[in-house]
């Protein structure tokens, strides 16, 4: 049972706009959420996060907004850069615990 | 920034063979480190937890005998792949969290790509 979904495998999006990724959770015990970036046969990189007392968190072009009640969150990125493309990975964390569950990853495709 | 840094980045070896991935925090201790392992296209898979001077704890589905993990110091963690077969093929990854602050944040390793002929 997939508790963290990134129901979109990939986006392409055209430079200067903005790249919108999605991310569904269902364990309501989910208090801190992560977004992470990875490049092909690299580590992920840390992006951005969230708290579950929030409902927006803003650094630089990325903004994470999460909604509790639809058990939704999401990554902005504005403006899209080429360099951007990369595969993006939304992950929770269990309250109490060290663990994060990752999502499958969305591959987005800044267009120059 | 906290770096975590993995050996070897790529490994080839034949069936039945056993090998070891070394995971270090270089420039902060690291209580708590994990193993994640992915396969192409799908996501981080967490296969153990892994503390300082403790046995690892490991997720369910994975077996313990295959997967040695050692957490020896509060800098390096090694975990070894026994017997390792093809099907044991795949991307492995570890991140480590920083103490003792940092709970919100795991830094990750390269990655060390496996291949079992």
């Amino acid at each position: 049972d997939q508790q963290v979904k990134q129901n979109s495998p990939s986006l392409s999006v055209q430079e200067g706009r903005i790249s919108i990724l999605n991310c569904d959770y269902t364990n309501s015990m989910f208090d801190y959420f992560l977004w992470y970036k990875k490049y092909p046969a690299e580590g992920p990189t840390f992006l951005i996060s969230i708290s579950s007392i929030k409902d927006k968190n803003e650094d630089g072009r990325f903004t994470v907004f999460l909604n509790k009640s639809a058990k939704h969150l999401s990554l902005h990125i504005v403006p899209s850069q080429p360099g951007d493309s990369a595969v993006y990975f939304c992950a929770a964390r269990e309250s109490g615990t060290y663990k994060y569950i990752f999502g499958t990853g969305t591959r987005l495709k800044v267009l120059a | 920034g906290a770096v975590v840094s993995q050996h070897p980045s790529r490994v080839i070896c034949k069936s039945g063979t056993s090998v070891k991935i070394e995971c270090r925090s270089l420039d902060f201790q690291a209580t708590t480190m994990f193993w994640y392992r992915q396969f192409p296209k799908q996501s981080l898979m967490l296969m153990a937890t892994s503390n300082e001077g403790s046995k690892a704890t490991y997720e369910q589905g994975v077996e313990k005998d295959k997967f040695l993990i050692n957490h020896a110091s509060l800098t390096l963690s090694t975990l070894t792949v026994t017997s390792a077969h093809p099907e044991d093929s795949s991307f492995y990854i570890c991140s480590a969290i920083q103490a003792p602050s940092g709970y919100n944040e795991q830094f990750f390793g390269p990655g060390t790509r496996l291949t079992v002929l």
